[in-house]
């Protein structure tokens, strides 16, 4: 366990459901992200929080929604996806550094397996 | 191209050897990180070099920073088949919307027994 728990692990769902994406983490930091691994894609990364602001969206489809309401918490809202839209869903979490230091060291969850059919 | 590229994209040894990847990056960067993927697994944080530092080592981890160059190279010395996966080097691209990483495409590294 890395102190970021993401659930649920496994995801199946149809072009016309609605679900939620859940991520927690314990660790005592300020910024939270969401990032799409695909196959023979890199990382791309979809959601940035911020102190709990949302700081970057990086151009994703509005069927992808995030909800990040308190520090500990960041939900990814699903609706109406494709099935290229199928991949994990990681969720990563980190101390927020002062400008012009450099980020500190995410700390990734486990994923969420999504499946579109 | 993304920022972060590594190379090669597969790497096969067997245990005991030592194990050497690269990344290479295009922007200046304020550090560049190190992280290891376990198959179909969130990734695991190693190392993190700042842009002021050359060399740094953790265990039987090494990295290196050339900024001149705008590469970098992660060696595991003395490899372990549990030391299988895939690893991803990230550059921090700091701006003034927060702290973002950008990950390359990773190096899938298999060790034999």
């Amino acid at each position: 366990e890395t102190g970021v728990t993401q659930t649920p692990r496994h995801l199946v769902m149809g072009m016309t459901n609605k679900k939620s994406l859940k991520c927690e983490q314990h660790l005592g930091h300020n910024a939270m992200y969401w990032y799409k691994q695909s196959a023979k894609k890199p990382l791309e990364l979809m959601f940035v929080y911020s102190l709990e602001e949302r700081v970057e969206n990086n151009s994703v489809p509005s069927r992808f929604s995030p909800e990040c309401p308190n520090s500990s918490h960041l939900f990814l809202h699903l609706h109406t996806l494709q099935p290229e839209d199928s991949a994990l869903y990681l969720c990563a979490s980190s101390q927020f550094a002062p400008t012009g230091y450099g980020s500190y060291g995410y700390t990734f969850g486990s994923g969420t397996r999504l499946t579109v059919v | 191209s993304q920022q972060g590229e590594e190379d090669p994209q597969a790497l096969s040894i067997q245990e005991g050897e030592n194990a050497t990847m690269n990344c290479s990056y295009k922007t200046s960067i304020n550090n560049l990180q190190w992280y290891r993927q376990n198959s179909g697994r969130g990734l695991v944080h190693l190392i993190l070099i700042r842009s002021n530092e050359r060399e740094k080592h953790s265990g039987r981890l090494r990295v290196t920073l050339d900024t001149s160059k705008k590469s970098s190279s992660l060696l595991i010395t003395a490899s372990r088949a549990a030391d299988t996966a895939s690893y991803f080097c990230a550059t921090d691209l700091y701006n003034n919307a927060g702290n973002m990483l950008t990950f390359g495409g990773g190096t899938r590294l298999m060790v034999k027994p």
